[in-house]
């Protein structure tokens, strides 16, 4: 069975900017959340989509955004991008949840934000 | 205070010996409790969780949860080379409610296994 598959790997923009970032999980799973890492904040959680909906949602402002597909796949969005953004972006799928279900971990996809 | 802290170490264990990775939440009412496993430039990856008071075994891996005390830990016997990652403490803050999938992480320990 393929992994967690995140596109792009590596992504820089320029302050102001806004970019989309992807997300396809394991062939079967419902539930993909997104995390942010950075060395000084650890894994935070932005939010995590289940069938389509946004069923939990973490501290972060309104520039964080997200969708899912009917085909499970989800995208990430960040407006107006600030050099804090800078980080590595996480997205993780599971069956049924991180909290009911093991939750397998894509690559990842580095933003740098200049 | 932070709802889920860990001492970030590092975390130093010569081989063979007994590595204890410690964690503290905040939310008295959280019921999960996981541990995941990342190798340096690569992603987590889930070695335990524990629900129940008490010890859980898997392995050379034994995670402990003491709910009264809002503590829980990792233990790894017979420590490996192998084992020298940073570990990452999650718990499942809030409600018990179905649909509550929210993971909230400590910021990691890093753990280095001496030969």
């Amino acid at each position: 069975k393929a992994g967690v598959t995140q596109t792009p790997r590596y992504l820089i923009k320029t302050r102001g900017q806004q970019v989309t970032l992807s997300c396809s999980p394991i062939s079967g799973h419902r539930s993909v959340s997104w995390y942010q890492q950075t060395p000084g904040q650890g894994l935070q959680f932005l939010f995590e989509y289940f069938s389509e909906t946004q069923r939990n949602k973490g501290n972060f402002p309104g520039r964080f955004s997200g969708r899912q597909f009917s085909n499970s796949r989800s995208e990430m969005n960040v407006s107006t991008l600030e050099l804090g953004d800078s980080a590595l972006y996480l997205c993780a799928s599971s069956s049924q949840g991180p909290v009911l279900n093991t939750q397998y971990f894509g690559p990842g996809t580095r933003l740098t934000v200049l | 205070q932070k709802e889920v802290e860990q001492n970030s170490g590092p975390l130093s264990v010569p081989e063979g010996a007994i590595a204890s990775l410690n964690c503290t939440y905040s939310d008295r009412g959280s019921q999960s409790f996981f541990w995941y496993r990342q190798y340096s430039g690569k992603s987590p990856e889930l070695i335990m969780f524990i629900y129940s008071n008490g010890d859980k075994e898997d392995g050379r891996f034994t995670a402990q949860l003491n709910k009264a005390s809002q503590y829980v830990s990792l233990l790894i016997r017979d420590s490996q080379p192998s084992d020298s990652a940073t570990y990452l403490c999650a718990v499942n803050i809030g409600t018990t409610n179905f649909g509550n999938e929210k993971l909230t992480f400590g910021t990691g320990t890093r753990l280095t296994i001496i030969p």
